[in-house]
């Protein structure tokens, strides 16, 4: 069953402007990670926040996480036509032996020149 | 740039052959993954191996098997391939700690005809 939702489901933006997706999650969890997948493309790791973090930055990327809400955004600042792609958020409940990311369905997200 | 290959990167294929995806990550990871995608679609595990002779089956039932004979080897078998085989299959490995991020192959793109 999915864990992460995604929203929106689609994003389409202006070059320059900022993008946010959200992703809302059920289950109590030892991280959250973010991942970009180009069209036809395997995914591309992109930012990983630990569930005692609330927010999380890499370069024009802002990651936040409520855990009390059980949900995360994602914020891409400044945005570029080279960030066209689709988001996905991945939910790692760790503990025990589980290591399995659950992947919500994704935001894809175009930003036109 | 992650150290997973997958090969073919693209099959086309008549209906009852016997296919074999090749998985393989040059970063010593115990833990692997298969997932199916669909264009646009979220992603669906339906495999994952944390070790050299072990695998489990994933969250979607797949007609497909695995085998795990050394820990950087991953194939992904599939006895008679049907039309509803048709879809994307990607890799991915993970490393020694819970916590760590995925690292995924490019995808391998499986028409059945």
């Amino acid at each position: 069953s999915q864990q992460g939702e995604e929203d929106p489901q689609a994003l389409s933006i202006q070059e320059g402007e900022n993008a946010t997706m959200n992703c809302s999650y059920k289950t109590s969890i030892n991280n959250l990670q973010w991942y970009r997948q180009n069209s036809g493309r395997g995914l591309v790791h992109l930012i990983l926040i630990r569930s005692n973090e609330r927010e999380k930055h890499s370069g024009r990327l802002r990651v936040t996480l409520d855990t009390s809400k059980k949900s995360s955004s994602l914020l891409i600042t400044a945005s570029r036509a080279a960030d066209t792609a689709s988001y996905f958020c991945a939910t790692d409940e760790g503990g025990g032996s589980n290591y399995k990311l659950t992947f919500g369905k994704g935001t894809l997200l175009t930003v036109n020149p | 740039e992650a150290d997973i290959y997958q090969t073919p990167r693209y099959l086309v294929i008549g209906t009852g052959k016997k296919i074999t995806l090749e998985c393989s990550q040059t970063m010593g990871h115990d833990k692997m993954y298969w997932y199916q995608q669909d264009p646009g679609m979220e992603l669906h595990l339906i495999h994952y191996s944390y070790g050299v002779n072990s695998t489990e089956k994933g969250d979607l039932s797949s007609e497909s098997t695995v085998s795990r004979i050394r820990t950087e080897h991953f194939p992904l078998t599939l006895e008679s391939a049907r039309p509803s085989h048709t879809s994307q299959y990607l890799c991915a490995s993970r490393g020694f700690y819970a916590g760590n991020e995925q690292f995924f192959g490019p995808g391998t793109r499986l028409t059945v005809l």
